[in-house]
This record gives structure tokens, C-alpha cells and sequence, in this order.
């Protein structure tokens, strides 16, 4: 398995700023993902991100709003920019196991934007 | 593209009692894996038990096993012997195999069902 981790756990952030949210992965991997879990909902993949790369970003999903860094094989950054209500979700990262083809996910981001 | 249909928003059980969770998908892959994760009120997605196509045999994991119909693209869940710390969002998750030897691809992910274990 993985075990990754996340921070914050949770912020309560005002309309219009941006929070940057973190994934550590304990070990190198190639790709990492980013997943966005409105209330109630399930969960959509905003994009992937690849080490060396340009994140890719799934269909309703733009960089300006979501611009993901990958400095290393390990870590990974998710900004919610200029946000809005409407961004209020659990943001999730994940990544695959060693030598597995399952995916493992961080504990989760609960973001509320007033 | 693939989709994932879980057509049971909630379901209850007893304590000690069995259920099991449907879900169906649809694709044009031959070569896939699927999952299901267990999210509980801590929001953890927490893997459960997973599929690689490819085999035919059923996975288990000791109380949670699958029940795999390829051709049907149906991979129900059945939890024996329900505990209350099952109680939680149960997702069922498709995943592409790509390349030799696995895949790193995202998760396509069912709405979910929300289990209640009843004491």
C-alpha cells in the first residue's frame, strides 16, 4: 500500500483568496492525482499530475483555477484559486502502491468557502 | 468512456447479517480493474477489496467478497457477518489498465451507497 498524507485536514477560507493544499506520497511514484467530492456527492477527477510535466486536466477543469505542482516524485500541490462557494468540497489526492496497480488516497482536504 | 451505475443510494442491514451492494459499469476495455473503497464519516477513502479482469475467480477479503460477471460488467459487494463499523459510503471504482504490468490510471468512480449497520 501507500500512505499518504495531506495538509490542511480543513480550512475555512473567504470568498475571492486561494488555498494551497499539499500531498505527500512515502514513496516516488510517476503520476498522482487530484479529486475533487462536493457535498453529497462522489468523486471527480480534476487532473493528473505527472512529475516533469504539465498537469492534465479532465473536461471543466483549467489550470488558472486549479494549478497543480509536481516538483518531485513524492509531492504534489493543488491551488483553489479566487474562490467561490461553489468550490466548497473535500479535495483528495491519490496515488498507486509500490509495485501494485490500486490506488491509495490522502485523508482529504474539507474546504469551505464562505 | 467508461461509467460506473451504483443503483442503490442507501441500504440498511442488520448487525451479523449479510448484504450485498450492486454495481454495473460499461466499457469498450478488455484489460481493467475494479474496486470497491469504503468511506466513512472520517471521509478516508479506504480500499476494500479489488478486481483485476482478467481473473475469474472471485476476490475475497475476509468478510467482503465480490461477485465478478465480466460479460454482465456486474461486480457486486457482499459483506458477511455486518459489524457497525461498516456503517459508511461504500463507492464502486473502475480503473483502465494501461501499459505491461499495470496501470497508473485514474479511478471512474459509482455515486455510491450509503450503508447503515443497525445494531
Amino acid at each position: 500500500s501507500a500512505v499518504i498524507s495531506q495538509k490542511p485536514s480543513r480550512d475555512i477560507c473567504q470568498r475571492g483568496t486561494s488555498l494551497t493544499i499539499q500531498c505527500q506520497v512515502d514513496s516516488q511514484v510517476t503520476m498522482m492525482f487530484w479529486y475533487r467530492q462536493q457535498p453529497g456527492q462522489s468523486l471527480t477527477l480534476i487532473a493528473t499530475a505527472n512529475q516533469g510535466s504539465e498537469a492534465t486536466y479532465e473536461s471543466g477543469f483549467v489550470i488558472d483555477k486549479f494549478p497543480i505542482s509536481r516538483p518531485n516524485l513524492t509531492f504534489s500541490t493543488l491551488t483553489v484559486s479566487n474562490m467561490s462557494p461553489e468550490d466548497s468540497s473535500i479535495y483528495l489526492c491519490s496515488a498507486p502502491g509500490k509495485n501494485t496497480d490500486t490506488q491509495y488516497f490522502g485523508p482529504g482536504t474539507r474546504l469551505t468557502v464562505l | 468512456a467508461q461509467t460506473v451505475t451504483q443503483s442503490q443510494p442507501e441500504m440498511s442491514v442488520q448487525e451479523a447479517e449479510t448484504v450485498t451492494l450492486s454495481c454495473t459499469y460499461d466499457t469498450s476495455e478488455n484489460n481493467y480493474y475494479l474496486f470497491w473503497y469504503k468511506q466513512p464519516p472520517s471521509r478516508q477513502m479506504i480500499l476494500v477489496i479489488r478486481q483485476e479482469a482478467y481473473k475469474q475467480q472471485n476476490a475475497t477479503e475476509n468478510r467482503f467478497s465480490v461477485n465478478f460477471q465480466k460479460a454482465a460488467k456486474s461486480f457486486s459487494l457482499k459483506i458477511s457477518d455486518s459489524q457497525l463499523g461498516d456503517t459508511a459510503m461504500y463507492f464502486c471504482a473502475f480503473m483502465k489498465q494501461t501499459g505491461v504490468g499495470g496501470s497508473q490510471g485514474n479511478l471512474i468512480f459509482g455515486k455510491g451507497t450509503k450503508l447503515s449497520v443497525k445494531p
